[in-house]
Order: C-alpha cells, then sequence, then structure tokens
C-alpha cells in the first residue's frame, strides 16, 4: 500500500459545480497535511494547510479526519481557473510524502 | 521575492556525462529538499537537507549527490548520467518542521 493515496481522476466538472478530493495516508503519526495546486509542468504551489479543526479559505475547504486517517479538500463554485492536479502532502517532522494527485478539469 | 530558484531550467545531456543541478533560496530556511517527478510517480525524494553541512538520503539517492555548504543553496550531481534519470526536478526549502515546503520552478532534464 502506498503511503499517501489518492484518486488520479480526471474529475470533469462544469462551471460553478462543488467537486470534493481525498487523500488517505497511511502513518498514523503524520502530522502535518497540505493541499498543494500543480499547473501543467509547473511547480507544485502551497493551497492551504490542512488543521484538525478544519480551515476554509474562500471557496477552498480542507478537512482532517484522524480516525480513517484522510485529508480532503472541497471547492465550492468551481472556476475554469481550477482546473489543476491537486497534490496532497503528510508527514511529520522533517519530511512531506506526496500522493500522486487528482487532475480537475473544470468545464463551460 | 525570489524564494526558491533553480538552474538551470532545461538541460541535455548525454549518457555518461555528468552534471550539477543549483538550488537557492533567500527565505533563510533550515531544510531543503530534491525531488523528481515521472509521470504517474508524484513527487519522489532525492535527498534532503536539515541544516548547513548536512545531507541525508530520501527515497531515491541512488546515481545521486548533494552537498549543501551554504545554507541558502542546495546542490544536486548527477556523477555520470543515465537515460532513467530523464526527468522533472524540483527542489523545495521548509522553514522548520511541520511545516510547508516552498517549491523552486523545476530543471526539465533530458538524458539522450
Amino acid at each position: 500500500r502506498k503511503e499517501v493515496e489518492q484518486d488520479p481522476g480526471p474529475f470533469n466538472v462544469p462551471e460553478g459545480a462543488t467537486v470534493a478530493f481525498n487523500c488517505t495516508y497511511s502513518n498514523s503519526a503524520s502530522q502535518s497535511f497540505f493541499w498543494y495546486r500543480q499547473d501543467c509542468r509547473k511547480e507544485p504551489k502551497l493551497l492551504m494547510s490542512v488543521y484538525s479543526s478544519g480551515n476554509e479559505d474562500g471557496r477552498f475547504t480542507a478537512q482532517l479526519n484522524r480516525a480513517s486517517q484522510y485529508i480532503s479538500l472541497l471547492i465550492r463554485d468551481s472556476k475554469l481557473s481550477d482546473s489543476a492536479t491537486y497534490l496532497c502532502g503528510t508527514g511529520g517532522g522533517n519530511k512531506l510524502t506526496f500522493g500522486t494527485g487528482t487532475q480537475l478539469k473544470v468545464e463551460l | 521575492n525570489a524564494g526558491v530558484t533553480q538552474t538551470p531550467k532545461f538541460r541535455v545531456l548525454k549518457t555518461g556525462q555528468s552534471m550539477t543541478l543549483l538550488c537557492a533560496q533567500d527565505m533563510n530556511h533550515e531544510y531543503m529538499y530534491w525531488y523528481r517527478q515521472d509521470p504517474g510517480m508524484g513527487l519522489r525524494l532525492i535527498h534532503y537537507s536539515v541544516g548547513e553541512g548536512t545531507t541525508a538520503k530520501g527515497e531515491v539517492p541512488d546515481g545521486y549527490n548533494v552537498s549543501r555548504l551554504k545554507k541558502q543553496n542546495f546542490l544536486l550531481g548527477l556523477e555520470s548520467a543515465a537515460p532513467s534519470q530523464t526527468s522533472v526536478y524540483f527542489c523545495a526549502s521548509m522553514d522548520r518542521g511541520n511545516q510547508p515546503q516552498h517549491f523552486g520552478d523545476g530543471t526539465r532534464l533530458s538524458i539522450l
């Protein structure tokens, strides 16, 4: 089993839709959790950190479920510009392990 | 506001050649990392450093060497390039433990 797993997608959604991705992790000792956005052939960029209490940034909501060992990302009112690959990263101390990413395509 | 800068952006090598990739960060971060990203494989950690003068192996260290002589720089070396090392290489830095990593814009390396 991979340490961090994501559904590769693609998730094809119409503009304005709500879409959610999950990321499961196997290391119960993981302490830090992040969502990154990666555009084609570009570097991963931090989208948001994920806190135990859940957190929201505009149209984006991230949640952590420690009992089931997954984090989620909810995107409301999808925009064409949200089309990208979304990577989750989990870890503790000085290293992160990344999933292979979930591809989102927002269509007119 | 440079952040993490990688040099070069693109490079084509012949099998057996050597080269060094440079990563520089201006955020005074303690930790630095080298990843490679291949289709379907995600980001895989090659080597990392937890401070000036330190290095450690990651998930896929074979065929690579690193050095961190100065806090702001992290060098990745390929002594004898192989076609299997064709990839996109990302450098990242992190302020301290359990913080997010910040990535450079990548080096696209092709080995023929």
